[in-house]
Order: C-alpha cells, then structure tokens, then sequence
C-alpha cells in the first residue's frame, strides 16, 4: 500500500540553525501538507500546497518557514534560525482525493 | 476561531465493551469529518471519513455525524487492548484539499 515517508525520523539542531525536513507524498496525490505537534498538544496545520504553489498557510508559518516541491517526488520544509519553540513532531500530509494521509514525522529537538 | 473540542480521556473500557469517542465542532460550514487514532510518538492514522448526516460502519468502527448539533462521534464495537490510543477528531471547513483542525484527542485505554 502506498504511504507518505519522511526524512530524517529524528533531526537535532542548535538554536539558530536552518534546518530541511523531507518529504515523499503518494505518488498520484495532488495536494501535500505540513502540521507540526508540540509534545502533549494538538496536531496544528503549518500550511498546504497544490499546483506547485502555497494554498494556504497558518500564522504559525511566518517567514521563518518555506516549502518547496524541488522534483516530481520531494516535498521539503524548511526552518531558518531554529528556535527552541520549533522543536515538535513534523508531520507531512497528502491527498488524493478528500483524504490526508500521514507520514510517520521528524522530531526536530533544537537545542 | 474554529475549534475542535473533545474530551481528553482517559476513557477506559474493559475489552469487549463498546468505546463511544466524542467530538463537537464551531464552524457549521465544515464539511468533511475525520477519526485518526494516534499511538504514543506515532502519527495520525486515518481510521473513518464521514462527510453527510448520519451513521457509517467500516468494521468494528461506526462514524457519526449530525451537522445541525455540530457533532461527531465514533463507536468502537468489540473494543480490545490494542485500541488502547488516542482518537483524534479532524474537520475539514470545505471538501477538496483544505486543511484539517484537529481536536487535542481522546485517550483511549481498553482494559483486560
């Protein structure tokens, strides 16, 4: 069965530093996803990308953040000057059709 | 602010009971409903989609959605130990590709 994969599982980084988290979507979906989840809170939508362009993005997604779709397979988030407050579960998302499958998440720990 | 609420649990049902898993939602132009269940340090597993008024059954899991209360649940008939999760209500505003909001989840703990 198809399903989203991530890289790495687990990054370390210091404060300050940029950071790229991977992502390879189902291959047929149209629609990817990043959401983050802080431990021991809910799961938050960061933002949403389709036809190669950002859809929608939430506050949390400021300029320190940015997507990009460098190839037909990748989909990459990049943090810029990690912060302690960044260290969470990323969790990359697609669609197909009305369905957001996940993939199993980076925990990014910024020290 | 369009919120997700549940109840956090835990919820604890001796094996073989039926778990009823609640969720209430403030936006009336959601659309699509979602339950995932969330193992400890995994990510969100899709488990039920539901998008019109009413019950559907896939296996042991029953969705529910009545759209003039703002409400959303999910029956776990023949619960067993390895149900033992967090269940994570997610809402859709439109259909078509829009991000979900996710309730802070309900523990799940089915005891033998």
């Amino acid at each position: 069965e198809p399903e989203v994969t991530q890289t790495p599982s687990h990054q370390v980084t210091q404060m300050g530093q940029e950071v790229i988290l991977r992502c390879v979507p189902i291959s047929n979906h149209l629609y990817f996803y990043w959401y983050r989840q802080i431990l021991g809170q809910k799961v938050e939508f960061l933002v949403s990308f389709y036809n190669n362009e950002i859809s929608e993005k939430s506050e949390i997604f400021d300029d320190q953040f940015s997507v990009e779709r460098p190839d037909g397979s990748n989909f990459t988030l990049k943090i810029r000057s990690t912060k302690l407050e960044d260290s969470a579960m990323y969790f990359c998302a697609s669609n197909g059709a009305n369905e957001q499958y996940f993939g199993p998440g980076t925990r990014l720990t910024v020290t | 602010q369009k919120e997700v609420e549940q109840n956090s649990g835990p919820l604890s049902v001796p094996e073989g009971a039926i778990a009823s898993l609640n969720c209430t939602y403030s936006d009336r132009g959601s659309q699509s409903f979602f339950w995932y269940r969330q193992y400890s340090g995994k990510s969100p597993e899709l488990i039920m989609s539901i998008y019109s008024n009413g019950d559907k059954e896939d296996g042991r899991f029953t969705a529910q959605l009545n759209k003039a209360s703002q409400y959303v649940s999910l029956l776990i008939r023949d619960s067993q130990p390895s149900d033992s999760a967090t269940y994570l209500c997610a809402v859709e505003l439109t259909g078509g590709g829009n991000k979900l909001t996710f309730g802070t989840g309900t523990q799940l703990k089915v005891e033998l």
